[in-house]
């Protein structure tokens, strides 16, 4: 079975500091994606970040970046300069095959102090 | 930019009742999808269609759920009776052959 694993369930971070999210998986697919997703208050889901497993390089939007270490089964977020607006919930998550359905994580709660 | 958009935004139901759920997926997607977030927990996966069909989905979807797309546009999920444990945020999604998924801003399911 595909599973994804967020072993932490709340972070916090001061205001213009950065912070690591932790994410592993466990799959035995070659070719799968994975990605982050933001969750504020409303309950949207808003993709954050996404990192095809066959490119090496870590994928990086603005403040937000991956550390992603194929080998270990490992994909951690890093916000930069941490906004307020940035507080809120994150899923990794992630796809694998011809339907691509998502398997999320459980979820880290993000607050950020101002 | 694109959005997928889902009706009502929020529906409260009595228990035993038959409810629907709709989605618009952008009109260029050819697979579309349903996931549900119970309060507090993790966001699972309901239902893949493609093609005019089910392509996927899980031990949740059972023979109370069923999905349609009536028209050219539309994609629906019916709850044929609904239970109380059914309360929660259901997200449609759509995505094009290689690109990531885009959600939908969800409806809030509540069944009394």
């Amino acid at each position: 079975a595909q599973t994804v694993t967020q072993s932490q369930p709340e972070m916090s971070v001061q205001e213009a500091e950065t912070v690591t999210l932790s994410c592993t998986y466990d799959t035995s697919e070659s070719d799968y994606y994975l990605f982050w997703y933001k969750q504020p208050p409303s309950r949207q889901m808003i993709l954050v970040i996404r990192q095809e497993a066959y490119k090496q390089q870590n994928a990086t939007e603005n403040r937000f970046s991956v550390n992603f270490q194929k080998a270990a089964k490992s994909f951690s977020l890093k916000i930069s300069d941490s906004q307020l607006g940035d507080a809120a919930m994150y899923f990794c998550a992630y796809y694998f095959g011809s339907a691509r359905q998502l398997t999320f994580g459980s979820g880290t709660q993000l607050t950020v102090l101002p | 930019e694109p959005e997928v958009t889902q009706t009502p935004s929020h529906q409260v139901t009595q228990m035993g009742q038959e409810v629907i759920l709709r989605c618009v997926p952008i009109s260029n997607h050819l697979y579309f999808y349903w996931y549900r977030q119970i309060l507090g927990q993790k966001v699972e996966f309901l239902v893949s269609f493609y093609n005019n069909e089910i392509s996927e989905k899980s031990e949740i979807f059972d023979d109370q759920f069923s999905v349609e797309r009536p028209d050219g546009s539309n994609f629906t999920l019916k709850i044929r009776s609904t239970k109380l444990e059914d309360s929660a945020m259901y997200f449609c999604a759509s995505r094009e052959s290689l690109r990531g998924y885009t959600f939908g801003s969800g409806t809030r399911l509540t069944v009394v």
